[in-house]
């Protein structure tokens, strides 16, 4: 159980053009989800929470007009990256948490998406 | 505030040898749980172990142990007898249970020659 997808796995998209990603919970459900980004070599940096029925809470220095998140159900997430540059080029990652569970500290990762922007 | 650190950045073990990474944690909570990840090339994140804050014993998976010691907030990852398909970048990860978010470490790039 407890498994988490993402789509697509990879994506190459011209500059100035929008791709959209999608995070899904697949056998549970997450009134919450994370996005994550991770730069070549470096570490997973949390871009923003996004909650189900409400706007994402973004961390400082992410352009949330940039990057739109729209969680519209118990089981699916989207994070469009509008305009996309070449320094967006990124590991995009998403977990979700299962708030049905009494401790809902567990988060579970997706397989991430891979963007490069041209 | 929340911090992991993982103070070695990359290392190199020769196939066999048995290797640690580090961890060290901060965190004013008194509930939080902590994670070790590995992320092969292919970039999945490969979820190893969780623990939480008041369980402190010591655990062991075939060729992986951890050891946690509160006492000196660190939460280190051995591999015994290391193999090639063990060559990755593993993360250490800290979930306070105010915070509400995953702070992940830099990350340690393990490379087994053979």
């Amino acid at each position: 159980g407890a498994v988490v997808s993402q789509h697509p796995s990879r994506v190459i998209c011209k500059s100035g053009t929008s791709v959209k990603i999608e995070c899904r919970s697949l056998d549970f459900q997450a009134t919450t989800m994370f996005w994550y980004r991770q730069f070549p070599k470096q570490s997973l940096m949390l871009m923003a929470t996004s909650n189900e029925g409400s706007k994402a809470t973004y961390e400082q220095g992410v352009e949330k007009d940039k990057f739109l998140i729209n969680h519209a159900s118990l089981t699916l997430s989207t994070l469009t990256v509008t305009s996309a540059h070449p320094e967006d080029s990124s590991f995009y990652i998403c977990s979700a948490r299962d708030t049905t569970r009494i401790s809902s500290y567990e988060q579970y990762f997706g397989p991430g998406t891979r963007l490069t922007v041209t | 505030a929340q911090k992991v650190t993982q103070a070695q950045t990359e290392i190199s073990v020769v196939e066999k040898e048995d290797v640690t990474l580090d961890c060290v944690y901060e965190t004013r909570d008194t509930t939080y749980y902590l994670f070790w990840y590995k992320q092969p090339p292919s970039g999945e994140l490969v979820f190893l172990i969780r623990r939480n804050s008041f369980d402190e014993q010591n655990e062991i998976s075939g060729r992986y142990s951890w050891n946690f010691q509160k006492s000196t907030s660190s939460f280190n990852f051995t591999i015994t007898a290391s193999q090639v398909v063990d060559s990755a970048v593993y993360f250490c990860a800290l979930l306070s249970g105010g915070y509400q978010k995953v702070t992940f470490g830099t990350g340690t790039k393990l490379q087994v020659i053979p």
